[in-house]
């Protein structure tokens, strides 16, 4: 089974407007981290933000904010506001507590498309 | 400057001519990790490594080397190369193994073998 699940190939955005991206996971670890980073198309890869299992707020970092419904197994990022300069490639990773050996994993990634 | 530098940036090879991409962090970090991206497949773990002489498979292991004989660096050797390791490598960091630590990424390698 695939540990991160990005569902969404592709994604428009009007400018100023918000837009979800979703990110599902599947682990059977208690303690466990999810990240979201961007990857513009000079292919860096940028870290976003970070949730922890055991946190009990939803993560945010300005304008990106993290929701996280764990019975669900989501984590999706919201981003207000959107900015030409969001047009990117954006990927949800996780990383397992210690016990599983210390491995990250990544969804496939979704593109993001902000449209003037 | 903090950073993780990776060389070469592009490289075209030859099947079967071994080869290495060297990755090197400058922040300390205990925790590095060389990554594949494809598309439509998404980053996926070559190996890793939790501190020196400590490494282990990712998920796509075949076909790759690594050591980490300092903390600060660790190559990705390709002993011979072939057309299916054609793509986007990255090598990361994190400042250590718990859940909460982010990687920082280098730059990435292009790598085309014919």
């Amino acid at each position: 089974a695939q540990k991160i699940t990005q569902t969404q190939p592709g994604m428009f955005v009007q400018e100023k407007e918000a837009v979800t991206l979703d990110c599902t996971y599947d682990t059977s670890d208690p303690s466990y981290g999810l990240f979201w980073y961007k990857q513009p198309s000079s292919g860096e890869m940028i870290f976003l933000i970070y949730q922890g299992s055991y946190d009990q707020q939803n993560a945010t970092e300005g304008r990106y904010s993290l929701n996280f419904q764990k019975a669900r197994k989501s984590a999706n990022l919201v981003i207000s506001a959107s900015q030409l300069g969001d047009s990117a490639m954006y990927f949800c990773a996780m990383r397992e507590g210690s016990n599983t050996g210390n491995q990250f994993y990544f969804g496939t990634g979704t593109s993001l498309t902000v449209i003037p | 400057e903090a950073q993780v530098t990776q060389n070469p940036r592009y490289l075209i090879t030859v099947t079967g001519k071994k080869l290495t991409v060297t990755c090197s962090q400058n922040m300390n970090h205990e925790y590095m990790s060389w990554y594949r991206q494809d598309p439509g497949l998404g980053l996926r773990q070559i190996y890793y490594s939790m501190n020196v002489e400590v490494t282990d498979k990712g998920d796509v292991p075949e076909g790759y080397k690594v050591s980490r004989k300092e903390k600060r660096n660790f190559p990705l050797i390709l002993e011979s190369p072939s057309p299916n390791q054609t793509s986007l490598y990255f090598c990361a960091s994190s400042v250590g193994t718990g859940i909460g630590y982010e990687q920082y990424f280098g730059p990435g390698t292009r790598l085309t073998v014919t």
